[in-house]
């Protein structure tokens, strides 16, 4: 089954210790992505990455880094968690089509909670 | 600043009649919108998208019109189903570019 998966799905962590969060895709799509939902926010990209080993800032990226070493996977760090970073969160991958655009399909999130 | 912006928090319709879903942009670059659904519990889900060089888009119960004179777009759902309820995004980018913006989501419930 196509998919892209999460892990952990849930997580509470206090300040200050370092987590990952894995998300890894069957689909050989060569775009990933990292969003966070927020109430009254949507969806904010925080990176993406077009192909292995190249990745580029989204919208909110202060706080996180990735890393893509492998194709299906991409794998968001929290080098020092803040309770402002507490949030839903959501990996997506896609096809780099010719055409510059392509939908994506997503993961099913991982709520994270920083005391 | 919120490029990407759905006005209606939430909408309510009943089954049968015609859902209106609206979302306005501000940045004239975007070229390419596409409309997510996401249920409670679930990743989003992709439904349709339309680039603007077309004012209307069709796939089965759902259409989404563009108007870029007014930088809105709106997805029409005809007929509303239960099973439609969801939050919906509306999300736009420039062709390329491959960084997405988001509205802040509507929540549809549509009413048996």
């Amino acid at each position: 089954e196509a998919q892209v998966t999460q892990n952990p799905r849930y997580l509470i962590t206090v300040t200050g210790k370092k987590l990952t969060v894995t998300c890894s895709q069957n689909m050989n799509h060569e775009y990933m992505s990292w969003y966070r939902q927020d109430p009254g926010l949507g969806l904010r990209q925080i990176y993406y990455s077009m192909n292995v080993e190249v990745t580029d800032k989204g919208d909110v990226p202060e706080g996180y880094k990735v890393s893509r070493k492998e194709k299906r996977n991409f794998p968001l760090i929290l080098e020092s968690p803040s309770p402002n970073q507490t949030s839903l969160y959501f990996c997506a991958s896609s096809l780099v089509g010719t055409s510059g655009y392509n939908e994506q399909f997503f993961g099913p999130g991982t709520r994270l909670t920083v005391l | 600043d919120q490029q990407v912006k759905q006005n209606s928090p939430s909408l309510s319709v009943q089954e049968g009649r015609i859902s209106i879903l609206n979302c306005d942009y501000t940045n004239s670059m975007f070229d390419y919108f596409l409309w997510y659904k996401k249920y409670p519990a679930e990743g989003p889900t992709f439904l349709i998208s339309i680039s603007s060089i077309k004012d209307k888009n069709e796939d089965g119960r759902f259409t989404v019109f563009l108007n870029k004179s007014a930088k809105h777009l709106s997805l029409h759902i005809v007929p509303s189903q239960p099973g439609d309820s969801a939050v919906y995004f509306c999300a736009a980018m420039r062709t390329g570019t491959y960084k997405y913006i988001f509205g802040t989501g509507t929540r549809l419930k549509v009413l048996a």
